[in-house]
């Protein structure tokens, strides 16, 4: 258990669903980020939160759109998605201005797009 | 950004230690050296970090080149559950409006393999 919660674990949608991806964590961080992870290709940085304002966007395209409403949460919304959007979708937290900052993950969500 | 090489896999035998290197030649002086590793169907998880001295802790030892250019992650003594990708990473230091943050950038780490 990380404190860094994710749901639902598996998603299957097609492509003119919409869905939401959900991130909960319980270790009073003041940043969280959404990283993507296609088969066989490294993690891929998409956005950034600190302090509940975007401050990275990672030329991620407009059918992902996050939104973080508290520090304790992070969403990630999806519409129109592609067959190549299909991956896990990682969320993870820090606490910032810190010599010691570790990046806590979620076990991610498995997202299949038909 | 500052780029790390690893080999692409390793394989070691369980309760012996393992010795995972990593390339870092164009590091920065205030780069830190983050290891972590993802196992099956988990989240990556963090293992170490260090920035010039070498460091200690319950799941590994991180052992940094004099020049810094490279370094090892040493398991002391692999298990089965050892058997995961270990990245290992340059932090990236960025500055929010709110504060600070680090985005970590990750590169295709070793999959390290443990035999019975």
């Amino acid at each position: 258990e990380t404190g860094v919660t994710q749901t639902p674990r598996h998603l299957v949608m097609g492509m003119t669903n919409k869905k939401s991806l959900k991130c909960e964590q319980h270790l009073g961080h003041n940043a969280m980020y959404w990283y993507k992870q296609s088969a066989k290709k490294p993690l891929e940085l998409m956005f950034v939160y600190s302090l509940e304002e975007r401050v990275e966007n990672n030329s991620v395209p407009s059918r992902f759109s996050p939104e973080c409403p508290n520090s304790s949460h992070l969403f990630l919304h999806l519409h129109t998605l592609q067959p190549e959007d299909s991956a896990l979708y990682l969320c993870a937290s820090s606490q910032g201005d810190s010599r010691n900052e570790k990046l806590f993950f979620g076990s991610g969500t498995q997202l299949s797009v038909l | 950004d500052a780029k790390t090489t690893q080999p692409n896999s390793m394989e070691s035998n369980e309760e012996e230690p393992v010795h995972l290197p990593c390339n870092h030649s164009t590091i920065s002086g205030t780069d830190y050296i983050h290891w972590y590793r993802q196992l099956p169907s988990q989240g990556p998880e963090y293992v170490i970090h260090g920035l010039t001295s070498n460091v200690n802790n319950r799941m590994a030892s991180l052992a940094i080149a004099e020049d810094r250019k490279s370094s090892t992650l040493i398991l002391h003594r692999a298990t089965l559950r050892d058997a995961a990708v270990y990245y290992c990473i340059l932090r990236d230091r960025t500055l929010g409006s709110g504060g600070s943050n680090y985005k970590l950038t990750f590169g295709k780490g070793t999959l390290l393999t443990v035999n019975p």
